[in-house]
């Protein structure tokens, strides 16, 4: 049973066009989520990371949307670069803020085309 | 530069012989964690030890065992590796139980 839901495995974006990466979750009790990017051959790299009592946070090109009634979140890359081309996990946690025991989703890998 | 190290990154394995992977860090975090993670899956959380104290997660296979030596290093031992055991393993840190995880790259392990 998955609790952190990537739909959409793959996506492909025109550089300089923004990419949006999805993430839906079921636990109400997560109350931490975070991005990570992976490139081939490497471990996955922290990016991008939100707590449940806001419902945006932004880091240069990186933004991350938070809907708690929905149970979704978003990253938005803008603009896109051809070095963003990478696997993207969604990962959430309910450690009182924290990171602890994360649970990924399976990840969408995004392409982006120069 | 501080850093999550695996080896080795590529480990093949025969069908029922046990299998060692090693992690090891330079960040001096307390936090070491041991994840699976399956083709086109998520990563799954094995186990993980804040300093000496090992937290086992409730569904992972009494097949793999963890220890760790000291700080600076973690070790994955899978008793009798199966078929459906093939995977990439991932170790990571973070300084404390709330904080970033950083990831190694992974030892893949291929069983025969």
């Amino acid at each position: 049973d998955q609790q952190v839901k990537q739909n959409s495995p793959s996506l492909s974006v025109q550089e300089g066009r923004i990419s949006i990466l999805n993430c839906d979750y079921t636990n109400s009790m997560f109350d931490y989520f975070l991005w990570y990017k992976k490139y081939p051959a490497e471990g996955p790299t922290f990016l991008i990371s939100i707590s449940s009592i806001k419902d945006k946070n932004e880091d240069g090109r990186f933004t991350v949307f938070l809907n708690k009634s929905a149970k979704h979140l978003s990253l938005h890359i803008v603009p896109s670069q051809p070095g963003d081309s990478a696997v993207y996990f969604c990962a959430a946690s309910a450690g009182e803020g924290g990171s602890e025991k994360l649970v990924f989703g399976k990840g969408t890998k995004l392409t982006v085309n120069p | 530069d501080a850093m999550v190290i695996q080896n080795p990154r590529y480990q093949v394995t025969q069908f029922g012989k046990p299998v060692t992977l090693s992690c090891s860090q330079t960040l001096n975090h307390n936090v070491m964690y041991w994840y699976q993670q399956k083709s086109s899956q998520a990563p799954k959380l094995l186990f993980h030890y804040y300093d000496k104290d090992f937290n086992n997660e409730a569904d992972t296979p009494d097949n793999f065992q963890s220890r760790r030596p000291n700080t600076s290093f973690c070790f994955l031992d899978i008793r009798s590796p199966g078929l459906g055991d093939a995977a990439m393993y991932l170790c990571a840190t973070s300084r404390g139980r709330t904080d970033t995880q950083y990831f190694g790259p992974g030892t893949r392990l291929t069983v025969l």
